[in-house]
């Protein structure tokens, strides 16, 4: 399984702002995934992520207020643009792809909180 | 349209007592199908899967779930409870081999496993 890392783990920001999230895995993965979750609810896609080519987003998230990065095939950046309350919430990246049979593997998250 | 329901918001077994949670799908196919586990303030850990062959599969920390193709259920089921099992569980589904390996994830289910 691959080994996932998150930077910042948590952040408060203020409204208006932009944070720029990290995810770095610890081997070569095809697929990368971003997901959005409130604390102990579900998990929301936001965008699917493939190296040398533009990110997929999910219906009701766009390009301009969450712009994804994947320069190469073991690292990522989401940013979430131009902050409010409601963008409070956890991010968190996995990886998984044909390789691992569908099964995805987690990073541990980065909780947000925008004032 | 595919779906994944988990109709018990918590679940609560004394410990050493037999558990079970309960997950029914909607997808069209042969779906791969997921379980997943949340402790607090961390990412999600893959806990077992089913694409093909045994009905009964056997997963980490004890785990196992029974694929049922004509219930279209996949009820995750430990013989006797920790009170380390203590979690927020996820049930998930992909569609089948598909080129996008997109998850679909139900909306959890808090187990609360008392001494």
């Amino acid at each position: 399984s691959a080994v996932i890392s998150q930077k910042p783990s948590r952040d408060i920001c203020q409204r208006g702002t932009s944070l720029t999230i990290q995810c770095q895995v610890d081997s070569q993965v095809t697929m990368m995934f971003w997901y959005r979750q409130q604390p102990g609810q579900s998990l929301t896609l936001i965008a699917t992520a493939n190296q040398g080519s533009e990110a997929t987003y999910e219906s009701g998230f766009v390009i301009d207020k969450f712009p994804i990065s994947r320069p190469n095939l073991t690292f990522s950046t989401l940013t979430v643009s131009n902050m409010s309350p409601e963008d409070s919430s956890i991010y968190l990246c996995s990886v998984g792809d044909r390789v691992t049979l569908g099964v995805q593997y987690f990073g541990p998250g980065t909780r947000l909180t925008v004032l | 349209a595919q779906s994944v329901a988990q109709p018990e918001d918590q679940v609560n077994v004394a410990e050493g007592n037999p558990l079970t949670v309960k997950c029914t799908y909607s997808v069209s196919g042969n779906p791969y199908l997921f379980w997943y586990v949340q402790y607090p303030n961390r990412g999600l850990q893959f806990l077992l899967k089913y694409i093909t062959g045994d009905n009964l599969v056997k997963g980490s920390y004890g785990f196992e779930a029974e694929f049922n193709k004509s219930q279209t259920s996949f009820h995750l089921k430990k013989p006797s409870a920790l009170v380390s099992d203590s979690a927020l569980y996820f049930c998930a589904v992909t569609p089948g081999y598909s080129s996008a390996s997109k998850i679909i994830f139900g909306s959890g289910t808090r187990l609360s496993i008392r001494p």
